[in-house]
């Protein structure tokens, strides 16, 4: 059975500092993976996604992940956070035909 | 291009009674997916249309319902709702084997 695993619920960070959020992963093949973006009562925003090639992929507002098929994770990383990064995060993956399935979200606040 | 928009944004339902969520999807896009979000958890797959059939569903009972239009946009009708159905419902809509797929707003529903 597939499902997609968050194991941070929460994680604060200094407004400067590195972000990493982690992202485990079960599929029975090469899974198509998301990260989204969640602002309070808003909907989801696609950060990035990873279909195949290179295992480092460029989002958007400065975000990357990283795919790796060894640990399956999917890491989502920004190397220096700004106060408006504070939000709900959420990895996903999917089948050809966008059926999501996501993980719990970590909630990432910033501090000054 | 206008992108998805979902209607009402908020609303407030007694127990027992139906309700009707609406989706417009985003132009060019011929599938429509419907999540269920509760406070505090990921997003679950409620079901999916394309080309106004149903094209897979998730853990939710029959009294989860929708359906599809000519234009796209597509309708999620709950019957006799439950205190449990309050939250977030997401319209996600993504063109026919395409896995990337665009979130709306959200209709924030409150069963009381």
């Amino acid at each position: 059975a597939q499902s997609v695993t968050q194991p941070d619920i929460h994680i604060t960070v200094s407004e400067g500092a590195s972000l990493e959020l982690r992202c485990n992963y079960s599929y029975g093949a090469t899974p198509y993976l998301f990260w989204y973006v969640q602002s309070p009562g808003q909907g989801l925003q696609l950060l990035l996604k990873y279909f195949s090639g290179d295992t480092l992929v460029q989002g958007i507002k400065g975000f990357e992940a990283e795919f790796k098929r060894s640990q399956s994770s999917f890491n989502l990383r920004k190397p220096s956070v700004h106060w408006s990064d504070a939000a709900e995060y959420f990895c996903a993956l999917t089948d050809s035909w966008g059926k999501l399935q996501f993980g719990a979200g970590t909630q990432v606040v910033v501090t000054p | 291009e206008t992108g998805v928009t979902q209607s009402p944004t908020h609303l407030i339902k007694t127990r027992g009674q139906q309700v009707t969520l609406r989706c417009s999807s985003q132009s060019g896009h011929n599938t429509v997916s419907w999540y269920q979000q509760a406070l505090g958890q990921g997003p679950q797959f409620i079901f999916q249309y394309y080309r106004e059939e149903e094209n897979g569903r998730g853990n939710f009972p029959p009294r989860f319902s929708g359906l599809q239009f000519p234009n796209y946009s597509s309708e999620l009708n709950v019957n006799a709702l439950e205190l449990d159905d309050s939250a977030l419902y997401l319209c996600a809509s993504s063109a026919a084997g395409n896995t990337e797929a665009f979130f709306g707003q959200g209709t924030r529903l409150t069963v009381v």
